[in-house]
């Protein structure tokens, strides 16, 4: 195990709604790091936070927001839920937010939006 | 930009034979960094390896291997004596190296294989 967690497991919303999503990074890490997979396909970058602050954001619209908090543990927030928002969200730690560090991944929390 | 690409989208072996794991990738830095994945049924993303770009090195890990090649832009991945429990999808990626920003994984399409028994 990671020691990364997430929660909640899974989710079931309705379009339009809004949805946050948790991950608890692993002890000593200071760098969260957001993926969302839908089926079949591999994980896509959202974004990255490191020391509570923004730290990069892949091709995602601004309804997908985020923070970081002091203990590193971080959110995801999606606004105004689309029926392609329906995924797997993954949050990964690393040690810093730089390339050599390898991310570690959580369990992930599947979302449904119907 | 970069892109990583596993043509293999699924494979299917009976236990005990050797199954090898195809990556290729492009990229315009010097430095980078790959990595394999795998992701059970249950969807966690496990850390199987990283290599830097500076480091051709071949490495064996237990029935794992990894073969890498600059000359050919690949990093492919070899299980020797595949058992039931390597059933998985597995990621091949690659994140830029260095002290840039966002350290963001570019992953491939996944390979998902199948061991039967």
């Amino acid at each position: 195990e990671t020691g990364v967690t997430q929660s909640p497991t899974h989710l079931i919303k309705t379009r339009g709604q809004q949805v946050t999503l948790r991950c608890s990074s692993q002890s000593g890490h200071n760098t969260v790091s957001w993926y969302q997979q839908a089926l079949g396909q591999g994980p896509q970058f959202i974004f990255q936070y490191y020391r509570e602050e923004e730290n990069g954001r892949g091709n995602f619209p601004p309804r997908f927001s985020g923070l970081q908090f002091p203990n590193y543990s971080s959110e995801l927030n999606v606004n105004a839920l689309e029926l392609d928002d329906s995924a797997l969200y993954l949050c990964a730690s690393s040690l810093q937010g730089w390339g050599q560090e390898t991310q570690y991944f959580g369990p992930g929390t599947r979302l449904l939006v119907l | 930009a970069q892109k990583v690409t596993q043509a293999q989208t699924e494979i299917s072996v009976v236990e005990k034979e050797d199954v090898t794991l195809d990556c290729v990738y492009e990229t315009r830095d010097t430095t980078y960094y790959l990595f394999w994945y795998k992701q059970p049924p249950s969807g966690e993303l496990v850390f199987l390896i990283r290599r830097n770009s500076f480091d051709e090195q071949n490495e064996i890990s237990g029935r794992y291997s990894w073969n890498f090649q600059k000359s050919t832009s690949s990093f492919n991945f070899t299980i020797t004596a595949s058992q039931v429990v390597d059933s998985a999808v597995y990621f091949c990626a690659l994140i830029r190296g260095g002290y840039s920003s966002a350290s963001k994984i570019i992953f491939g399409s996944g390979t998902r294989l199948s061991i039967r028994p």
